[in-house]
């Protein structure tokens, strides 16, 4: 059964800094690996998501991940976090389904917090 | 990319009464998946809906309690029933799209039940 890890629930960081969010996750397969960002009170937006090829991904509001296939992470960045990157943040592994379709399953997310 | 529409966005309902959540597509999509998200919670995946078969629910939902219907390829319903208080959370339904795999999120039901 696939499962994620997000070890850090909080994490707090100065406005300006740089941002690293872990994921661990494990699957039997080549995964499918999301990070999605949920603002309060708003619904899901995908920053973005690897299948295949390049290990480092590039995303919307400037984040990018990293596959690390040896090390079952997919680690979110972003060089420098601005005030209102502060929202909980859900990585997620996906089996893909014959019918068409990604059946997700979400680590327990990580609240950003971002200090001015 | 699909567009999501769920209603109702919100509702506040009695203990021991039954709502229905819709979901309505874009587009065609065979799967259509429904996850929970308790308060203070993560995503977790209810059940998947194929057009035309039954749903396959997840470990610890039962049909009894959240039956679903999947009449055609942009639409499904999910209902809650015999709510209990435990029941109040963001109920969401997503479809995936067979030409990059991605899954998109609706924006979501917020059911509490007092």
């Amino acid at each position: 059964a696939q499962s994620v890890t997000q070890p850090d629930i909080h994490i707090t960081v100065s406005e300006g800094a740089s941002l690293e969010l872990r994921c661990n996750y494990s699957y039997g397969a080549t995964p499918y690996l999301f990070w999605y960002v949920q603002s309060p009170g708003q619904g899901l937006q995908l920053l973005l998501k690897y299948f295949s090829g390049d290990t480092l991904v590039q995303g919307i509001k400037g984040f990018e991940a990293e596959f690390k296939r040896s090390q079952s992470s997919f680690n979110l960045r972003k060089p420098s976090v601005h005030w209102s990157d502060a929202a909980e943040y859900f990585c997620a592994v996906g089996a893909w389904l014959t019918g068409g379709g990604n059946k997700l399953t979400f680590g327990t997310g990580t609240q950003l917090k971002v200090e001015l | 990319s699909a567009v999501i529409s769920q209603k109702p966005s919100r509702d506040i309902c009695q203990r021991g009464t039954s709502l229905t959540i819709q979901c309505q597509v874009d587009s065609q999509v065979t799967m259509m998946f429904w996850y929970r998200q308790q308060p203070g919670q993560s995503l977790t995946l209810i059940a998947t809906a194929n057009q035309g078969s039954e749903a396959t629910y997840e470990s610890g939902f039962v049909i009894d309690k959240f039956p679903i219907s999947r009449p055609n390829l942009t639409f499904s319903t999910l209902t809650v029933s015999n709510m209990s208080p435990e029941d109040s959370s963001i109920y969401l339904c997503s479809v995936g799209d067979p030409l990059n795999t991605e899954a998109f999120f609706g924006q979501g039901t917020r059911l509490t039940v007092v």
